[in-house]
């Protein structure tokens, strides 16, 4: 049972424009959200969260957007770079299931094309 | 702050033999949650200790076992290996005072080959 689903494996994205990422959920007791980066063979680093009390969060390039009505949230890089090419993996977690414990998304490969 | 470290990084073993894993968190951090990640069944979260306790487990056999210092340093140990255990082994830490949601923050990972 995938509670975290990213439904688009891949995303190519112009250099400059803006990517959008998006991520679903069906456990309804996650309420704390977060985005991370990743390249091959490292560990996971973090971009930004957001708590179910707020439907926006922002931080430099980088916005997330939460509809907990439609369990949905998404990640908006603007302007992307081609430095902003990995892996994006959206991440959950609730006190239902532990705050401690990470559910994931199975990632987005976002390529941004100079 | 230094971040999260994993030793070692690299690792070879052959099946049947066990492997002890090391994570040092970020200093403060109380929490250290585990992960395997592999190609087939993506990121997925193995255990979490809190205080020396384990907090939360995930779903896999009891092959996989850890345990935490009083320093909150972490290890987590496989026995028996099996080719399935081939994977990138990670480690996170966060502070976890509040009961509330917190950030993870990941080390660089242990690539751990079964052959």
């Amino acid at each position: 049972d995938q509670q975290v689903k990213q439904n688009s494996p891949s995303l190519s994205v112009q250099e400059g424009r803006i990517s959008i990422l998006n991520c679903d959920y069906t456990n309804s007791m996650f309420d704390y959200f977060l985005w991370y980066k990743k390249y091959p063979a490292e560990g996971p680093t973090f971009l930004i969260s957001i708590s179910s009390i707020k439907d926006k969060n922002e931080d430099g390039r980088f916005t997330v957007f939460l509809n907990k009505s439609a369990k949905h949230l998404s990640l908006h890089i603007v302007p992307s770079q081609p430095g902003d090419s990995a892996v994006y993996f959206c991440a959950a977690s609730g006190s239902g299931t532990s705050y401690g414990k990470l559910t994931f998304g199975q990632g987005t490969i976002l390529t941004v094309h100079p | 702050k230094a971040g999260v470290t994993q030793t070692p990084r690299y690792l070879i073993k052959t099946r049947g033999q066990q492997v002890t894993l090391s994570c040092s968190p970020i200093s403060g951090h109380r929490s250290v949650s585990w992960y395997q990640q592999t190609p087939g069944q993506g990121l997925q979260f193995l255990f979490e200790y809190f205080s020396e306790t384990q907090r939360n487990k995930g779903n896999f056999p009891g092959r996989f076992s850890g345990r935490q210092f009083s320093n909150s340093r972490s290890e987590m140990n496989v026995s028996t290996l099996e080719l399935g255990d081939s994977a990138l082994y990670l480690c996170a830490s966060s502070l976890q005072v509040g009961g509330a949601g917190d950030t993870q923050y990941f080390g660089p990972g242990t690539r751990l080959t079964v052959l």
